[in-house]
């Protein structure tokens, strides 16, 4: 079946650090992907999607880019704030997941920026 | 335009308890879904539907029912409330729009089972 596998947590990082979070997956077919960022009490919300290979989706200075090759979609942020503080997700959304409708996640990786 | 509601927010039941956990959305979508999260396990899908009358088992079905009477209502129920249900549980309206399939979620309720 489908799978996310993501970079194990937490992630601490100081104000302005480079981040990169791996995100690797398992799917038939062709999934699209996306993350979705989570603050503290509040549910998820996409931060950013990839439908087809070489796509790069991007959003709030994160980026990411969908590569076929090496069935990956890894999370960066060139300079990250105190604000980016949060739990964030991997997903894809493939045919073969029962329904095209459906998602299924990564485990999550939390994310503390201090100042 | 609200987006995704849930109620209640918080949530505690003793063992054998029955509730319902309400879902409503505002944005026309078909397809709805219920989620429940748990620690270093991410989210996993319980139910969800394409659309008014029709809803289909997620990978954690057992325990729980819903119904879809209407295209804005997706309530899930407990029956028997079991410890191991405690958790947050996370309602979803899916958009199609762009290509990809993007869902929003509501605030969550978090359910505590004694």
């Amino acid at each position: 079946g489908d799978s996310v596998t993501q970079m194990e947590g937490p992630v601490t990082l100081s104000e302005e650090a480079f981040l990169t979070i791996n995100c690797t997956y398992t799917a038939t077919g062709y999934p699209s992907l996306f993350w979705y960022v989570q603050y503290p009490g509040e549910g998820l919300q996409l931060l950013l999607k990839a439908t087809k290979a070489d796509d790069k989706g991007s959003n709030k200075g994160f980026e990411a880019t969908y590569r076929k090759e090496t069935t990956s979609f890894h999370l960066e942020k060139g300079s990250v704030q105190v604000s980016d503080s949060a739990v964030y997700f991997c997903a894809l959304s493939a045919i073969s997941s029962g329904s095209a409708r459906q998602l299924t996640f990564g485990s999550g990786t939390q994310l503390t920026v201090l100042p | 335009n609200a987006g995704v509601t849930q109620t209640p927010k918080f949530q505690v039941l003793k063992t054998g308890q029955s509730m319902t956990l309400q879902c409503a959305q505002d944005m026309n979508h078909e397809y709805m879904s219920w989620y429940r999260q748990d620690p270093g396990m991410g989210l996993r899908l319980i139910h969800y539907s394409v659309g008014a009358g029709i809803t289909d088992q997620g990978e954690v079905p057992n325990g729980y029912n819903v119904s879809r009477s209407t295209t804005e209502d997706f309530p899930l129920r407990l029956l028997s409330a079991a410890p191991s249900q405690t958790s947050v549980y996370f309602c979803a309206s899916i958009s199609t729009s762009g290509g990809a399939r993007a869902q929003f979620f509501g605030p969550g309720t978090r359910l505590t089972v004694l």
